[in-house]
């Protein structure tokens, strides 16, 4: 079965670089998320859309920005990149509706970024 | 906004034994509480999940149960196995709106 699909799957910048993510989602789902994780943390929620509209907000920085396409793809920008931006980003997708399957969201293999 | 606690944070038992992990959370209005597995520097994987209108679930030797008055829910993993080993998230969320995470749990199985 198709999954949540990431890339790059690591990316290596210098402090003030920029970094591009991209997420395709699982096919018909309507829904993706992004989350940041740091070594030993647990997954904070970034930002979310649905149906090509961003849909919540969290602990998103102003230095990053994020959109969804008309293929339902997503991609998260993130400019004047800082040490601290080192971490784990996964994206998620999942789909509205009734049933068991509705709202589940099922992760991404993740892209590692390493700031230096 | 939602927030998750969950303990312990750390967790050793022997293979065989049983192990539970428990999570609090605050909003009222959170209706789907799903467990994640993870392995290091791996994607969380959903394991066992559990909807609002539902007050225990089981899959084979990974049960949850789900408290609505106390707001509280737990995950019980039976005849653990050295494999189990990871680190597990509860996480709770309204209809169709985001996952909050607890801090996780991190399980060491002992052979």
């Amino acid at each position: 079965a198709a999954g949540v699909i990431q890339s790059p799957r690591h990316l290596i910048k210098e402090k003030r670089e920029t970094a591009t993510l991209k997420c395709y989602p699982i096919p018909r789902h309507d829904t993706v998320y992004w989350y940041q994780q740091g070594p030993g943390q647990d997954p904070q929620f970034l930002i979310s859309f649905y149906e090509k509209m961003q849909s919540d907000k969290g602990s998103i920085p102003d230095r990053f920005s994020a959109q969804q396409f008309s293929d339902y793809h997503s991609e998260l920008n993130m400019s004047s990149l800082e040490l601290g931006d080192s971490a784990l980003y996964f994206c998620a997708s999942s789909f509205e509706g009734l049933g068991s399957g509705a709202n589940v969201l099922t992760f991404g293999a993740g892209s590692r970024l390493t700031v230096l | 906004g939602e927030n998750v606690e969950q303990h312990p944070s750390t967790l050793s038992v022997q293979e065989g034994d049983s192990a539970v992990i428990k999570c609090t959370y605050s909003d009222s209005a959170s209706n789907y509480f799903p467990w994640y597995k993870q392995e290091l520097g791996k994607r969380p994987q959903l394991i066992i999940d559990i909807r609002s209108n539902v007050g225990e679930k089981k899959d084979q030797r990974i049960a949850v149960t789900l408290n609505k008055t106390a707001k509280h829910f737990s995950l019980h993993i039976t005849e653990t196995q050295p494999e189990d080993s990871a680190v597990y998230f509860c996480a709770a969320s309204r209809s169709f709106q985001k996952l909050v995470f607890g801090t996780g749990t991190r399980l060491l199985v002992s052979p």
